[in-house]
C-alpha cells in the first residue's frame, strides 16, 4: 500500500518546455487533488477532482491543466512553463472531499 | 470557509506539552476544525479533526471552546520529531467543493 505517489520527484524546466506531473493513489479514494507550495507560504489548490470525471479549478489554476484519467490517476500539465512556476507540488487524495487527505512527498519544480 | 488565525511561531521543550492555539470567530455552525502537519519539506499529514466536542487520538487532543470561536491542538509529550509547520483549517463537512484551505500555520520548534 504505497499511498499517494508522485514522480517525477525533481525536475528543472527551461522557460516555455511543457510536462506533466504524475499522481496515483491505490487507497481507491473519491476525490483528489493538486496544491503548489512556493518558498515560507501554505498550500494553495490548483485544481481538483471530487470524483472520476470530474474537475474543477481551485485559487491558481492558470497556467495548468488537469486530466483525472481514472479513479487512481490525475495529473497536472504545465503546457508552457514559467519561471513563476517555479515551486513544490503536491498531490493529495480522500475518501470524499470533505475528509482525511492524504499527501503525496511532492515534487520539486523549476523553471530557469 | 471561516477565516484561521494563527501565531507565526512557537517553542516547546522536549517532554512537555506543546498547545497551539486558532482562532477561528466567525466560524459556522457546520464547520469542522481540522488540524494538519507539514513536516520539513515532506506532504502534509492529517492529525485530528472535531465539530464542538473535545476529541483525542494517538497522536493529539483536540479542545474546542463552547462558543467554538476558538480551539486548542495539543501534543502531549512533544518529542523533536514533532517540529513541524501545523495548520488550522475550518471546513463544512460535505462534498461542496471545497478543498483543504491551507494559511501559513504555526511553526513549531520542539527543543531538547
Amino acid at each position: 500500500n504505497a499511498g499517494v505517489t508522485q514522480t517525477p520527484k525533481f525536475q528543472v524546466l527551461k522557460t516555455g518546455q511543457s510536462m506533466t506531473l504524475q499522481c496515483a493513489q491505490d487507497m481507491n479514494h473519491n476525490s483528489m487533488y493538486w496544491y503548489r507550495q512556493d518558498p515560507g507560504m501554505g498550500l494553495r489548490l490548483i485544481y481538483y477532482s471530487a470524483s472520476e470525471g470530474t474537475t474543477d479549478k481551485g485559487e491558481v489554476p492558470n497556467g495548468y491543466n488537469v486530466s483525472r484519467l481514472n479513479k487512481r490517476e490525475f495529473s497536472l500539465r504545465l503546457e508552457s512553463a514559467a519561471p513563476s512556476q517555479t515551486s513544490v507540488y503536491f498531490c493529495a487524495s480522500s475518501v470524499q472531499d470533505y475528509t482525511e487527505a492524504f499527501f503525496g512527498q511532492g515534487t520539486r519544480l523549476t523553471v530557469v | 470557509d471561516a477565516k484561521t488565525t494563527q501565531p507565526p511561531s512557537m517553542d516547546c521543550a522536549e517532554g512537555r506539552a506543546a498547545n497551539l492555539p486558532c482562532n477561528h470567530s466567525t466560524i459556522s455552525g457546520n464547520e469542522y476544525v481540522y488540524w494538519y502537519r507539514q513536516i520539513h519539506s515532506q506532504g502534509p499529514q492529517y492529525i485530528i479533526h472535531g465539530l464542538k466536542n473535545n476529541e483525542t487520538n494517538e497522536m493529539a487532543s483536540l479542545i474546542i471552546t463552547e462558543d467554538r470561536k476558538s480551539s486548542t491542538l495539543i501534543l502531549p509529550h512533544a518529542t523533536l520529531r514533532d517540529t513541524a509547520v501545523y495548520y488550522c483549517i475550518v471546513r463544512i463537512h460535505s462534498n461542496s467543493g471545497y478543498a483543504l484551505n491551507f494559511g501559513k500555520g504555526t511553526s513549531l520548534l520542539v527543543t531538547p
